[in-house]
């Protein structure tokens, strides 16, 4: 089974500034996907980012990209010249041969 | 076409209704799933399906029924919910069926139900 844990339930940052949400997680499995996953106000999930365990390099999506960190379990997300639009809930996730574990999420605000 | 639709949108029913939310997707994938959320809480598994068949069941009350009755459609009933069920329901569907899951989940905009 995984654990996912997401420390802090609330973030703000200035537009145009860069942010990083923070992830730890807990796995026995071998062969493993990590995602960050933003759903705002209109709720509709989507997917930002994702990291496959056995790949070094980390992950990277325009503005988006993560800092994998695999001894330590640890899966940041750090957005770049940040955009009003980004303003969500942020949810860590896990999966390898069970379904997606979420963490319970960062709340992300903008400051314009 | 790279979405999962969701109808309706919003709905409202008493504790005596039976109504049914349908789940719509047309990218192929062989697994399609049922998430429960509540306000300012990540998703909650309810249900699997992976080719077509119930593969988990996160021990839902069975007054929530599943039923899949194609590789691109996944319908839950509601019968004689309580005012706690009501929540933002999710479908989501992903590539593979069974073994791995690690591919992603693409979501769907979700029905907000409201049990009164």
């Amino acid at each position: 089974a995984q654990t996912v844990t997401q420390s802090q339930p609330e973030m703000s940052v200035q537009e145009a500034e860069t942010v990083t949400l923070s992830c730890t997680y807990d796995t026995s499995e071998s062969d493993y996907y990590l995602f960050w996953y933003k759903q705002p106000p209109s709720r509709q999930m989507i997917l930002v980012i994702r990291q496959e365990a056995y790949k070094q390099q980390n992950a990277t999506e325009n503005r988006f990209s993560v800092n994998f960190q695999k001894a330590a379990k640890s899966f940041s997300l750090k957005i770049s010249d940040s955009q009003l639009g980004d303003a969500a809930m942020y949810f860590c996730a896990c999966s390898g041969n069970t379904p997606l574990v979420f963490g319970k999420g960062t709340r992300l605000s903008v400051i314009a | 076409d790279t979405e999962v639709t969701q109808t309706p949108k919003h709905l409202v029913m008493g504790m005596t209704n039976k109504k049914s939310l349908k789940c719509e997707q047309h990218m192929g994938h062989r697994a399609m799933y049922w998430y429960k959320q509540k306000a300012k809480k990540p998703p909650e598994l309810m249900f699997v399906y992976s080719y077509e068949k119930l593969s988990i069941n996160e021990s839902v009350p069975s007054r929530f029924s599943p039923e899949c009755p194609n590789s691109s459609l996944l319908n839950l009933h509601l019968h004689a919910l309580q005012p706690e069920d009501s929540a933002l329901y999710l479908c989501a569907s992903s590539i593979r069926g069974t073994g791995a899951f690690y591919n992603e989940q693409f979501f769907g905009p979700g029905t907000r139900l409201t049990v009164l």
